[in-house]
């Protein structure tokens, strides 16, 4: 089955400077993959997903890579702000929707 | 708005126990996911449903059954429930792709 390795577990930045998260999986049938923003106490939300026939995808300050020959994706978030101090997910799936999730990245956007 | 909601916040059983953890979603999607979140270990997947009555084992399935009687409804059961079952309970569900989920179920079996 799929596997999904995420690096860093734990990442610090202040303020204003950039943060990047990457993200390995296994399953080369894997065509879509999303990424969760866990704020303290509740539940994951989406924040941006990418999708195997695209290489790149932003939205405002968020942005995702994808290398499919390498099996690999990240997330980079730019011009961080103490509000996107959260967890974050990668996942990897299927077209069947047989979803696999990272061990998450606690990020510190400290002020 | 997608709204998924789960029977309980907070819930605390005690070893051996019957535990039933339900979640219902208002957007008729077709697929239902049951996971199980611990520190350092991120999200991993119990059991996932593509229709009613239908189930797929996910990665760790053991001790832990589901049932899906209707389409909007997920039920995640512990048939006998034990401490190393103590964790978040995360219920999810999907049209195609993106996931919602619900709140949250902290279970703390003593």
């Amino acid at each position: 089955g799929e596997n999904v390795e995420q690096h860093p577990s734990t990442l610090s930045v202040q303020e204003g400077d950039s943060a990047v998260i990457k993200c390995t999986y296994s399953d080369s049938a894997s065509n879509y993959f999303p990424w969760y923003k866990q704020e303290l106490g509740k539940r994951p939300q989406l924040i941006i997903d990418i999708r195997s026939n695209v290489g790149e995808k932003k939205d405002q300050r968020i942005a995702v890579t994808l290398n499919k020959t390498a099996k690999h994706f990240s997330l980079h978030i730019t011009e961080t702000q103490p509000e996107d101090s959260a967890v974050y997910f990668c996942a990897a799936s299927k077209e069947n929707n047989d979803m696999r999730f990272g061990a998450g990245t606690r990020l510190t956007v400290k002020p | 708005d997608v709204k998924v909601t789960q029977s309980s916040r907070y819930l605390v059983k005690r070893t051996g126990e019957k535990v039933f953890l339900e979640c219902v979603q208002d957007m008729d999607h077709e697929n239902m996911f049951w996971y199980r979140q611990d520190p350092g270990l991120g999200l991993r997947l119990i059991y996932f449903s593509y229709d009613v009555k239908m189930k797929e084992k996910g990665d760790i399935p053991e001790g832990y059954s589901v049932s899906r009687e209707k389409k909007e409804r997920f039920s995640l059961i512990l048939e006998s429930a034990s401490t190393n079952q103590t964790s978040m309970y995360l219920c999810a569900s999907s049209y195609i792709y993106e996931q919602y989920f619900g709140p949250g179920t902290r279970l703390t079996v003593t």
